[in-house]
């Protein structure tokens, strides 16, 4: 299985700060990137597919970049809305692996 | 407007079994890839299992051999058949669509918890 490592776990910041969230898989994921953004007690949101394609609706101050086995996503003004946990997800080989989260907390 | 909504989900004892089901709408699940992916408590998202529109499924190592994975395209309808279930299957479900071609998760479910415990 590829195995996702996602840097920092956890970050404070606050409203209007540039956040950029690091993953890494073990072996090379060609585009097959995603990342999803989770609210207590909400299912995952996709936000950004192919590692820079934002899904619809998704504002234009996330943006992901990357390739091979290193990608970031990036948060250009951190609202208030954006303060939840943010995943990484491979989906080049079954199982769709994710990395295990990083909390974007309020400072 | 694609909607997934699960049930089945309740408090089991080890050792028993459980099946979830997950009504689509909007869409007809035998055109798209679908998949189980289950959050423990206050833990990550792992990947359970998927069955492709071409009907073959795949399964994480964890619950191999005990889950199954299966749908019924007139009903447009998923569903987890789980048994042997342990404590650390206990776990929101969440039933999802598979995008057709980047693999991404574009839909979700809202969830469905499932507790072992006796």
């Amino acid at each position: 299985d590829i195995q996702m490592t996602q840097t920092p776990s956890s970050l404070s910041a606050s409203v209007g700060d540039r956040v950029t969230i690091s993953c890494r898989a073990s072996q090379s994921l060609s585009s097959y990137l995603n990342w999803y953004q989770q609210k207590p007690g909400k299912a995952p949101k996709l936000l950004i597919y192919d590692v820079s394609t934002l899904q619809s609706g998704v504002p234009s101050r996330f943006s992901g970049r990357g390739s091979g086995t290193d990608f970031t996503l990036t948060i250009r003004s951190l609202q208030p809305e954006d303060f939840a946990t943010y995943y990484c997800q491979q989906s080049y080989s079954a199982p769709y692996t994710f990395g295990q989260g990083t909390k974007v907390e309020i400072q | 407007e694609v909607q997934l909504v699960e049930a089945g989900g309740g408090l089991i004892q080890p050792g028993g079994s459980l099946r979830l089901s997950c009504a689509a709408s909007g869409f007809s699940v035998s055109g798209h890839h679908m998949t189980w992916v289950r959050q423990a408590p206050g833990k990550g998202l792992e990947s359970v299992s998927i069955i492709y529109n071409g009907a073959t499924t795949h399964y994480a190592d964890s619950v191999k051999g005990r889950f199954t994975i299966s749908r019924d395209n007139s009903r447009d309808t998923v569903f987890l058949l789980m048994n042997s279930l342990r404590a650390d299957d206990t776990a929101v479900y969440y039933c999802a669509r598979l995008h057709s071609s980047t693999w991404g998760i574009d839909y979700w479910g809202q969830g469905a918890l499932v507790t072992v415990s006796s």
